[in-house]
């Protein structure tokens, strides 16, 4: 079966250009999140959706990110500008609904912002 | 505000000896917790959970303890294998939602 699939693996852009990172969930889940991970705050929650709809997207840091989820199938996290803090592994995740459903990674986009 | 902590960034056992890995949090709202395992260059993957109406949970070499009292978890792994050397997100979450509220993760490195 297919995981999560996460493009690109790897992005090297200059400062100020547009990023998008892309995500496929797993068949038949209906809960998406994307994560950023540092090594200064470790895994933290940028946003979740459910059933395509975003539930909580308190955790994204500022208005120059934005994500979507037009259907079930695909994912996208835009970062426009883009800035170096913004370096980082984005991880993209799904499970079934409910809190107590494991998630499932995809392998992650390592971006590098020059 | 760290709600699950992980104080440990790095771990080193012997192989064969166990592996104890530790994790507390502060809501008291949480009432299921997970623990995932990292390789580098890989995303995290699920390795056991346990429900706060339980205080042991166990899957092969792999136990989740629970001191609801503490507020804390720990992963023991026995015996520990150089195969396990991976970095350990410990999570937590409440069943009625959806957000999952991660650790920093401890490196774990076990010698052979």
């Amino acid at each position: 079966d297919a995981g999560v699939i996460q493009s690109p693996r790897h992005e090297v852009t200059e400062m100020g250009q547009e990023v998008t990172l892309r995500c496929k969930p797993i068949s038949g889940h209906n809960s998406l999140f994307w994560y950023r991970q540092t090594m200064m705050r470790g895994l933290e929650l940028l946003i979740y959706f459910n059933n395509n709809v975003p539930i909580d997207d308190s955790g994204m840091p500022e208005d120059r990110f934005s994500a979507k989820m037009p259907n079930a199938s695909f994912s996208t996290l835009k970062i426009q500008p883009s800035e170096p803090r913004d370096s980082a592994v984005y991880f993209c995740a799904s499970s079934f609904a409910g809190g107590n459903q494991p998630q499932h990674f995809g392998d992650g986009t390592r971006l590098s912002i020059l | 505000d760290q709600q699950v902590k992980q104080n440990s960034p790095s771990l080193s056992v012997q192989e064969g000896r166990i592996s104890i890995l530790n994790c507390d949090y502060t809501n008291s709202m949480f009432d299921y917790f997970l623990w995932y395992k990292k390789y580098p260059a890989e995303g995290p993957t699920f390795l056991i959970s346990i429900s706060s109406i339980k205080d042991k949970n166990e899957d092969g070499r792999f136990t989740v303890f629970l001191n609801k009292s503490a507020k804390h978890l720990s992963l023991h792994i026995v015996p520990s294998q150089p195969g396990d050397s991976a970095v350990y997100f410990c999570a937590a979450t409440n069943t009625g939602g959806f957000k999952t509220i991660f650790g920093a993760g401890t490196r774990l490195f076990v010698k052979a």
